[in-house]
């Protein structure tokens, strides 16, 4: 049973902190993402991985970076918090390869407010 | 850049009814495909089911069933029998078949309401 596990289920951080949300996921997966869910807007692609120390943009990566220094470990770093990315965040992970419509499975997210 | 459409932010269904869930989506490429994912009040997402582009004929999944028109860049989802653990947020998602990174396209989302 693949399991994707998230450091915090709820956050709270004042603005201009920096914040560190962690994801680890424990079947070997090549592809880590990071998406932020907002209503009525969906998920929406902050950055994933698809390789240790390898990281690509998604649509939404500004005031965002990401860190992957191990193959299980994913983490999204907030480098200045400002309220504007108060949010949903959710990681997933999935395997590699261009083949086949691969499934992503999804942590419980962390529900991060910025006050 | 793909875009996918879900035109209905809540439905409701009575208990052992069928519903609809409407999704729309825009590419200009042959090759992708489509995912339907649920997420159940404060419970992970979990992928629901899938449709290759290339096949003609529509996932089925149990209870759960897609309606793919592909001229018309239309995925829909039925649920049957609909039960009370049908409640959740559904997402529809499309992923290009040329990606390579595996990522994915979401919709708005539909909130599903389910009445005993």
């Amino acid at each position: 049973d693949v399991k994707v596990t998230q450091s915090s289920r709820y956050l709270v951080k004042r603005t201009g902190e920096k914040v560190f949300l962690e994801c680890v996921q424990d079947m070997d997966h090549e592809n880590m993402f990071w998406y932020r869910q907002d209503p009525g807007l969906g998920l929406r692609l902050i950055y994933f991985s698809y390789d240790v120390k390898m990281k690509e943009k998604g649509d939404i990566p500004e005031g965002y970076s990401v860190s992957r220094e191990k193959k299980e470990r994913f983490s999204l770093i907030l480098e200045s918090a400002s309220t504007n990315q108060t949010s949903m965040y959710l990681c997933a992970s999935s395997l590699g390869g261009a083949s086949g419509g691969r499934e992503q499975y999804f942590g419980p997210g962390t529900r991060l407010t910025v006050t | 850049a793909q875009t996918v459409t879900q035109s209905q932010p809540e439905m409701s269904v009575q208990e052992a009814e069928t519903v609809t869930l409407s999704c729309t989506y825009d590419t200009s490429e042959s090759d992708y495909y489509l995912f339907w994912y649920k997420q159940p009040p404060s419970r992970q997402m979990i992928l629901v089911i899938r449709q290759e582009a290339y096949k003609q004929q529509n996932a089925t999944e149990n209870r759960f069933s897609v309606n793919f028109q592909k001229a018309a860049k239309s995925f829909s989802l039925k649920i049957s029998d609909s039960q009370l653990g049908d409640a959740a947020m559904y997402f529809c998602a499309y992923r290009s078949g040329i990606n390579a990174g595996n990522m994915l396209t979401f919709g708005g989302g539909t909130r599903l309401m389910v009445k005993p």
